[in-house]
């Protein structure tokens, strides 16, 4: 079992839906938690950071469940500019950054 | 304008030539990293270091290496490229390894082509 796992989509939807994916991870000693987003030929930019009691930004929304080991995303009202790949980021704690593992994405399509 | 600036933007290498990747951060960040992203594998960790002066391997380290000599750059090396190391390469930085305030910024990549 990989140890951050994201379903790889295309999740295609219409604008204006409710989209949400989830990222599992498999070290329950993981301690910090992130939402990139990636678009074609870029590099990847911090969307949001995961917080234990959740948090919005506008029309995102992250989660943490901690007993079931995975975060989520959730985007309302969705515009054809939301169209990306969504990584999902999670560290295992410690000094070393040898345990940052980034999920390998989701691909979100928006059709007009 | 703060954050990382990589080089070259993109190369075309012939096999069994030595590269150094360049990484340079403004941002006074503690740690660095060095990524390459393949089609359906993601992002994977080549080498990091936590501060100036110290390094370690990743996940992929074989065939690479890095120094930071200071705070600033980060220059990976492939001694003697080969045609599995065609990649998109990214360099990446944080306040701190393991919990960024915020989050981890990476530069805009080196599309590396080995032939």
């Amino acid at each position: 079992r990989k140890e951050v796992e994201q379903d790889p989509g295309p999740f295609n939807v219409p604008e204006g839906a409710t989209v949400a994916f989830n990222c599992t991870y498999s070290n329950s000693a993981s301690q910090s938690f992130f939402w990139y987003r990636q678009d074609c030929r870029k590099e990847p930019k911090l969307l949001m950071s995961v917080y234990s009691s959740g948090n919005e930004d506008g029309r995102f929304t992250a989660q943490l469940n901690r007993a079931s080991q995975y975060i989520s995303l959730l985007i309302r009202d969705s515009k054809l500019s939301d169209s990306a790949t969504y990584l999902c980021v999670v560290t295992a704690g410690g000094s070393s950054a040898s345990k940052i593992i980034f999920g390998s994405g989701t691909r979100l399509s928006i059709r007009p | 304008i703060a954050g990382i600036t990589q080089a070259p933007t993109s190369q075309i290498l012939a096999a069994g030539r030595r590269m150094t990747l360049r990484c340079t951060q403004d941002m006074r960040h503690n740690a660095m990293y060095w990524y390459r992203q393949d089609l359906g594998l993601g992002l994977r960790l080549i080498h990091y270091s936590n501060t100036a002066g110290t390094t370690g391997k990743g996940e992929v380290p074989d065939g690479y290496s890095v120094s930071r000599a200071n705070t600033d750059d980060f220059p990976l090396t492939l001694a003697s490229a080969v045609p599995s190391q065609t990649s998109v390469y990214f360099c990446a930085s944080s306040d701190t390894p393991q919990t960024p305030i915020y989050g981890y910024t990476f530069g805009s990549g080196t599309r590396l082509t080995v032939v």
